[in-house]
């Protein structure tokens, strides 16, 4: 049974440049979320997609990041144009909606391997 | 805001004993809690989940959760240097997002 998967694993760029990091959720999972990872800051949520709607997007940093959900098996996150703080890994995690008895949807989230991003 | 604290560590044990991770939180309103693990260059995986006060047991590793004091905690008994590893609490409240502490490093010496 295929996880998350993401693409690509590792991308070096130079600034300026566009960014595209690509998201395939767990078949089934109607949540999906991209993650930024850096040493300074922890993990960082960028944006949360329920059933391929954008729901919080607070954590985008700013109008350079843009993501999109167009069907429930992709997602992208992109960065235009991209800056040397910008480099981080990324994370795309998705999550079920578990209808167990008194409990819906508990939150695992089920984290892909990341898209580690340099930016030169 | 809300907030998830933990002791960035390192927590250094020796093989064999009780590792012991703290995390607090700030959202009185949080429902369910989670611990993953990250190894150094890999993505999180969860590896226990607790939604009510008291003890939750897995193998090696307990969970506990005490939510008047707003404290989750993991006990990783007989600690192996392959548990050495980076691990991160999350706490989920109403909505569907968890919010992720900055975590806690472990180091097992043999």
């Amino acid at each position: 049974d295929a996880g998350v998967i993401q693409s690509p694993r590792h991308e070096v760029t130079e600034m300026g440049q566009e960014v595209t990091l690509r998201c395939k959720p767990i078949s089934g999972h109607n949540s999906l979320f991209w993650y930024r990872q850096t040493m300074m800051r922890g993990l960082e949520l960028l944006i949360y997609f329920n059933n391929n709607v954008p729901i919080d997007d607070s954590g985008m940093p700013e109008d350079r990041f843009s993501a999109k959900m167009p069907n429930a098996s992709f997602s992208t996150l992109k960065i235009q144009p991209s800056e040397p703080r910008d480099s981080a890994v990324y994370f795309c995690a998705s999550s079920g909606q578990l209808r167990t008895p008194g409990r819906i949807n508990t939150g695992e989230l089920f984290f892909g391997e990341g898209s580690r991003l340099t930016v030169l | 805001q809300k907030e998830v604290e933990q002791n960035s560590g390192p927590l250094s044990v020796p093989e064999g004993a009780i590792a012991s991770l703290n995390c607090t939180y700030s959202d009185r309103g949080s429902q369910s809690f989670f611990w993953y693990r990250q190894y150094s260059g890999k993505s999180p995986e969860l590896i226990m989940s607790i939604y009510s006060n008291g003890d939750k047991e897995d193998g090696r590793f307990t969970a506990q959760l005490n939510k008047a004091s707003q404290y989750v905690s993991l006990l990783i008994r007989d600690s192996q240097p392959s548990d050495s590893a980076t691990y991160l609490c999350a706490v989920k409240g109403g909505s569907y997002i968890p919010t992720f502490g900055r975590g806690t490093s472990l180091i097992v010496h043999p």
